[in-house]
């Protein structure tokens, strides 16, 4: 069955620095997301992607954060400086249709801000 | 704008007891309802879905729930649950936008 894959699984960072976490969604999807889960609090939605551009933003998706399709399979979610409360397990999803047909969540990656 | 509330932050239960994990929305607009399920150290997985026609769906699992519009609810049956359904579950809604909206997630421990 077609996954969507993260890497790294984990990444610890040193505040201040940037980061770049890496997605590559499913081959034939259209729609690209980045979520965050807070330890212990709700899943949170970032940003949607679609036909290289950002669709939609929330209000935590600052000018610290970034996202990029650089090629036909990468999907990127770059923080330009980390603070602390960055600290969370970051998802990516695809969806070949919209939030309707379902995502495909990968298996995250737990940032860690020192 | 959309919220989701799951008032259950854990449910024990024991094998092959049934299961109802409870899930409330509020929305001013049409919603797409979900449910996600999330094995240790894996990502989140769609279980099952609301978008329109009957108000009951069921999973391949043997999960199933039932939209309740008068009751904005969407809660999560199963009859006869296994070890194996040991997992957190996340109800979560989306509008007239392509977001999900999540609630806070519920940890189903099924004991032997």
């Amino acid at each position: 069955e077609p996954e969507v894959t993260q890497t790294p699984s984990h990444q610890v960072t040193q505040m201040g620095q940037e980061v770049i976490l890496r997605c590559v969604p499913i081959s034939n999807h259209l729609y690209f997301y980045w979520y965050r889960q807070i330890l212990g609090q709700k899943v949170e939605f970032l940003v949607s992607f679609y036909n290289n551009e950002i669709s939609e933003k929330s209000e935590i998706f600052d000018d610290q954060f970034s996202v990029e399709r650089p090629d036909g399979s990468n999907f990127t979610l770059k923080i330009r400086s980390t603070k602390l409360e960055d600290s969370a397990m970051y998802f990516c999803a695809s969806s070949e249709g919209g939030a309707g047909r379902g995502y495909t969540f990968g298996s995250g990656t737990r940032l860690t801000v020192v | 704008a959309q919220s989701v509330t799951q008032l259950d932050s854990q449910v024990p239960v024991f094998e092959e007891a049934p299961v109802e994990l409870r899930c409330n929305y509020s929305s001013s607009v049409s919603v797409y309802l979900f449910w996600y399920v999330q094995y240790p150290n894996q990502g989140l997985q769609l279980l099952l879905k609301y978008l329109s026609g009957s108000t009951l769906v069921e999973s391949i699992n043997g999960f199933e729930a039932e939209f309740n519009k008068s009751q904005t609810s969407f809660h999560l049956r199963k009859p006869s649950v296994h070890i194996s359904d040991t997992a957190e579950y996340f109800c979560a809604v989306s509008g007239h936008t392509d977001k999900l909206i999540f609630g806070t997630g519920t940890r189903l421990q099924v004991f032997p």
